[in-house]
């Protein structure tokens, strides 16, 4: 299985800040990859697909870059509606696989 | 607009069984993949089993393989995920989430997801 590693963990920002978040594959998944924002006791929300394009509705403010095993995902201003857990996706080849998630939470 | 309306989780005993029951609304449901995904309380996300559109194709994860089936009926807009030997290590929130029309392993819609608790 492909294993999806996203850093830091954690992170603490202000609203406004820019904040980057990573992923990487074991091994190269193209641009196979998902972005989704999760808030507490909430579904996950698509985000991001095959990488880089944004999901309909979703704020410019992000956008994701990357392909073969490294990603970002860059919230370009963050506002209050931000805070919540990121989780990327491969779905380059099953089993479908996610990373750890990154809490994003205020400073 | 787009509504998955997951039931069936509840309390169950190591060994035991359950049938997780989602119900789609807002969209046909007959031309998208659908999964399942799970989450441990407090921990990530884990993907359970996909079924296509047609029901033909399926996949699971490796820790679910034989003990979960999953399955569909188009014509009443229902997926289903039937869970079999049921562990402790299965004690989660179980969603389901349907694949995007042009990306069908990215899930653009997730159902708010039903409770599993194994436990004697």
């Amino acid at each position: 299985a492909i294993r999806m590693t996203q850093s830091p963990s954690s992170l603490s920002a202000s609203t406004g800040d820019r904040v980057t978040i990573t992923c990487r594959a074991s091994q190269g998944i193209s641009s196979y990859l998902v972005w989704y924002q999760q808030k507490p006791g909430k579904a996950p929300k698509l985000l991001m697909y095959t990488a880089s394009t944004l999901q309909s509705g979703v704020p410019s403010r992000f956008s994701g870059s990357g392909s073969g095993t490294d990603f970002t995902l860059t919230i370009s201003c963050l506002q209050s509606e931000d805070f919540a857990t990121y989780y990327c996706q491969q779905y380059y080849s099953y089993p479908l696989t996610f990373g750890g998630g990154t809490k994003v939470e205020i400073k | 607009q787009v509504q998955l309306v997951e039931s069936g989780g509840g309390l169950v005993k190591p060994g035991g069984s359950l049938r997780l029951s989602c119900a789609a609304s807002g969209f046909t449901f007959s031309d998208y993949y659908m999964s399942w995904i799970r989450q441990a309380p407090g921990k990530g996300l884990e993907w359970v089993s996909y079924i296509s559109s047609g029901g033909s194709t399926i996949y699971y994860a490796d820790s679910m393989k034989g003990r979960f089936t999953i399955s569909r009926d188009n014509a009443e807009n229902s997926l289903f995920l039937q869970m079999n030997s049921l562990r402790a290590e299965d004690t989660a929130v179980y969603y389901c989430a349907r694949g995007g029309a042009d990306q069908q392993l990215a899930f653009d819609y997730w159902g708010q997801g039903t409770l599993v608790t194994v436990s004697s």
